[in-house]
């Protein structure tokens, strides 16, 4: 399978505890986006990379979520102290510098925090 | 208002219907615009791709960008069950974040 790879699949955590997601992109892709969906919404912004280096944050992005690239490959999305609010599904997607923007997503991470 | 706006239906038609499903923005720096197909507890399926204004066709799929209006369509022709799904369209400037609609939920009934 040569698609977006997430891990893991479903997560379900206590209140105030970390957790971590993995998003392994298309290999020849050097952008890599992180999106957040909720129940009856669209994915929202979180962040993205070129390579290795992080290039925008949204403003949805509190200090207490960091995102990660190292060695421009795959990536980590690391939730602290996590909230009920958190609870949603976490995107990854891919693409390649250039005029062609066509992004692919992943089967995405579903957080629920109890 | 939001950046990019979408009646969420949800839509119900029969087999074999043209369905047609839209969006609004108020950017007028987008210039990329795609239509995503999401399954439930699924992720987005990319369907269509469009830089600018135009028509681009893919199958039964079309997809019509008029950049003056602001406004983007995708048009199903003979619609079948398996195309019922959430559809997310979505738009960016040059080369970063996409922003979505909230997606518009199709159902095609047999």
């Amino acid at each position: 399978d040569t698609g977006v790879s997430q891990d893991p699949r479903h997560k379900i955590t206590k209140r105030g505890q970390n957790v971590t997601f993995r998003c392994d992109p298309i290999s020849e892709h050097n952008r890599l986006y992180w999106y957040r969906q909720t129940l009856g919404q669209g994915p929202e912004f979180l962040t993205y990379f070129q390579n290795e280096a992080q290039l925008e944050k949204s403003r949805l992005l509190s200090d207490r979520f960091s995102a990660e690239r190292p060695k421009g490959s795959f990536s980590t999305l690391e939730i602290q102290r996590t909230e009920q609010g958190d609870s949603a599904m976490y995107l990854c997607a891919s693409s390649q510098q250039g005029g062609n923007t066509e992004a692919f997503f992943g089967q995405g991470t579903r957080l629920t925090v109890v | 208002q939001k950046e990019v706006e979408q009646d969420p239906g949800p839509l119900s038609v029969p087999e074999g219907a043209i369905v047609s499903l839209n969006c609004t923005y108020s950017n007028s720096a987008f210039q990329y615009f795609m239509w995503y197909r999401q399954y439930s507890r699924k992720g987005p399926e990319l369907l269509m791709y469009t830089y600018s204004s135009g028509n681009k066709e893919d199958g039964r799929f079309t997809a019509q960008v008029d950049k003056s209006s602001k406004y983007i369509s995708l048009f199903i022709r003979d619609s079948q069950p398996s195309d019922s799904a959430t559809y997310l369209c979505a738009m960016s400037e040059m080369n970063n974040d996409m922003r979505f609609g909230a997606g518009t939920r199709l159902t095609v009934k047999p």
